[in-house]
């Protein structure tokens, strides 16, 4: 059972646009939701995080929205730049719980 | 800088070779670390959570006897691939979770890139 879902697979942005990433989960007992971003060859790298309590956060160009009542949330880039093109995965835990559960990942291509 | 150091980057080995790669929590204490395997394009799969100085819990579908944990200091989680094959070829990767509560990020190791001729 896949337990968070995310979309797109891929995405294509020119510079200067907003990247947009969707992810929904089902199981409401997450209470933290982390934004990865995975360059070729590396592991994740931490990227943004948000809890349920807050519907938006943003460090920088990055932004976390978040629904509670819809069960979903989405990480904006914006004015993405070529240097963004990388892999991004969002992620989910519960509780005390300390695995993570990660969405399948969208690719992003920043075209210069 | 590095929060977790993972080694090696890459190796490659014949098959039937056992190979162990080493992951370290560089900044801080981790009782738990996690390992997990990553096939080309795709997410991360948790494998196994590592405890320090008790037995690693499996995740399921993941042969323990294949896929050995040992977790002896609080700095130090290692994964050894007995015996390992062609299909075992992936990118495997060790996080760290900051903090006792478990309500801290949790960073990645730079992975290794395992290819089994």
């Amino acid at each position: 059972q896949q337990q968070v879902k995310q979309s797109p697979q891929s995405l294509i942005v020119q510079k200067g646009g907003i990247s947009i990433i969707n992810c929904a989960y089902e199981n409401t007992a997450f209470d933290y939701f982390p934004w990865y971003q995975q360059f070729p060859g590396k592991g994740p790298a931490l990227l943004i995080a948000i809890r349920p309590d807050v519907s938006e956060k943003k460090e920088g160009r990055f932004t976390i929205s978040f629904n509670k009542s819809a069960k979903q949330f989405s990480l904006h880039i914006m004015d993405s730049q070529p240097g963004d093109s990388a892999t991004y995965f969002c992620a989910a835990r519960r509780g005390s719980a300390r695995q993570l559960t990660f969405g399948s990942g969208t690719q992003l291509t920043v075209l210069p | 800088g590095a929060v977790v150091s993972q080694h090696p980057s890459w190796v490659i080995c014949k098959s039937g070779t056992s190979v162990k790669i080493e992951c370290r929590s560089l900044d801080f204490q981790a009782t738990t670390m996690f390992w997990y395997r990553q096939f080309p394009k795709q997410s991360l799969m948790l494998m196994a959570t590592s405890n320090e100085g008790s037995k690693a819990t499996y995740e399921q579908g993941v042969e323990k006897d294949k896929f050995l944990i040992n977790h002896a200091s609080l700095t130090l989680s290692t994964l050894t691939v007995t015996s390992a094959h062609p299909e075992d070829s992936s990118f495997y990767i060790c996080s760290v979770g900051q903090g006792a509560s478990g309500n801290q990020p949790q960073h990645f190791g730079d992975g290794t890139r395992l290819s089994i001729l």
